[in-house]
C-alpha cells in the first residue's frame, strides 16, 4: 500500500542553520504531496503543497519540490528560526474509491536553539 | 471564522466502555475525515465521509464506526475499548469528496483508555 517515510528526529538545530528534512514515498497512483507542521499545543496546518511532478511548494522561507523521479519531497528552509521549533509532518494524498485519504510519515521533531 | 471544532477535548474511560466524540468542520466544507495519532506517530486515516456516505476507511475493525448528519457535521463511535486505543482523533475537514488538496485539523479529542 501506499507509504511515506521520513528521517526520524529529533533535528536540534543553532538559529541560522540550514534545514533539510527527508522524505519518500511509495504510491500506487499519482498523488499530491504536503508538509503538515504541528506546533507546541496547536493543531495541525499545512505548511505547503506540491500537486505534479516538479512543482516546488513554498511558504514561510520552507519549500519542497515534488521529484517522481526519486518519488521525494524533501522539506529545506535556508535559515531557521526559534519559532520553527515543531513537529513535521510528510503527507500525500490520492483519490481512493471514491473519496481520498491522506497518509502521513511519522514526523519529524525539529528543535532550534538560540 | 470558526474553524474545526472538536468535542470533549479530554477523556478518561476504561476498557469494555463505548465513546462518542464529535466534530464540527468549517462552515461551507462537505468531507469531514477522521484520524488516530499515536504518540510519537503520524496521523492514521480512519474514516471519510461526504455528503453524509462513506467514502473512505483505514484499517480499523469494526470497532470504530462514524457517520455524517446533515449539517456535515460528524461523530466517531468507538465500542468495546482497549488500552490501545489511546490516542489523539482528530477531526479534518476539507470542500470536496475528491479534493486533494488542503486538509483543515481540529485541535483532537485526547483518549485515555485506563
Amino acid at each position: 500500500g501506499d507509504s511515506v517515510t521520513q528521517m526520524e528526529g529529533p533535528v536540534t538545530l543553532s538559529e541560522e542553520a540550514f534545514l533539510t528534512i527527508n522524505c519518500t514515498y511509495t504510491a500506487t497512483g499519482y498523488p499530491s504531496l504536503f508538509w503538515y507542521v504541528q506546533y507546541p499545543g496547536e493543531g495541525l496546518q499545512l505548511l505547503l503543497k506540491a500537486t505534479k511532478a516538479d512543482d516546488k511548494g513554498s511558504n514561510k522561507g520552507f519549500e519542497a519540490t515534488y521529484r517522481k523521479e526519486t518519488t521525494s519531497f524533501h522539506l529545506e528552509k535556508g535559515s531557521v528560526q526559534v519559532s520553527d521549533s515543531a513537529v513535521y509532518f510528510c503527507a500525500l494524498s490520492e483519490v481512493d474509491t471514491g473519496g481520498f485519504k491522506t497518509i502521513f510519515g511519522a514526523g519529524t521533531r525539529l528543535f532550534v536553539k538560540a | 471564522d470558526a474553524g474545526v471544532t472538536q468535542s470533549p477535548t479530554h477523556l478518561i474511560k476504561t476498557r469494555g466502555q463505548h465513546v462518542t466524540l464529535r466534530c464540527s468542520p468549517i462552515s461551507g466544507h462537505k468531507s469531514v475525515s477522521w484520524y488516530q495519532q499515536v504518540l510519537g506517530q503520524g496521523p492514521q486515516f480512519i474514516f471519510q465521509y461526504y455528503e453524509k456516505e462513506e467514502r473512505g476507511r483505514g484499517n480499523f475493525p469494526d470497532r470504530f464506526s462514524a457517520r455524517q448528519f446533515p449539517n456535515y457535521s460528524s461523530e466517531l463511535n468507538v465500542n468495546a475499548l482497549l488500552l490501545g486505543d489511546s490516542a489523539l482523533y482528530l477531526c479534518a475537514s476539507s470542500f470536496l469528496a475528491r479534493d486533494t488538496g488542503e486538509l483543515f485539523f481540529g485541535e483532537g479529542s485526547r483518549l485515555t483508555v485506563l
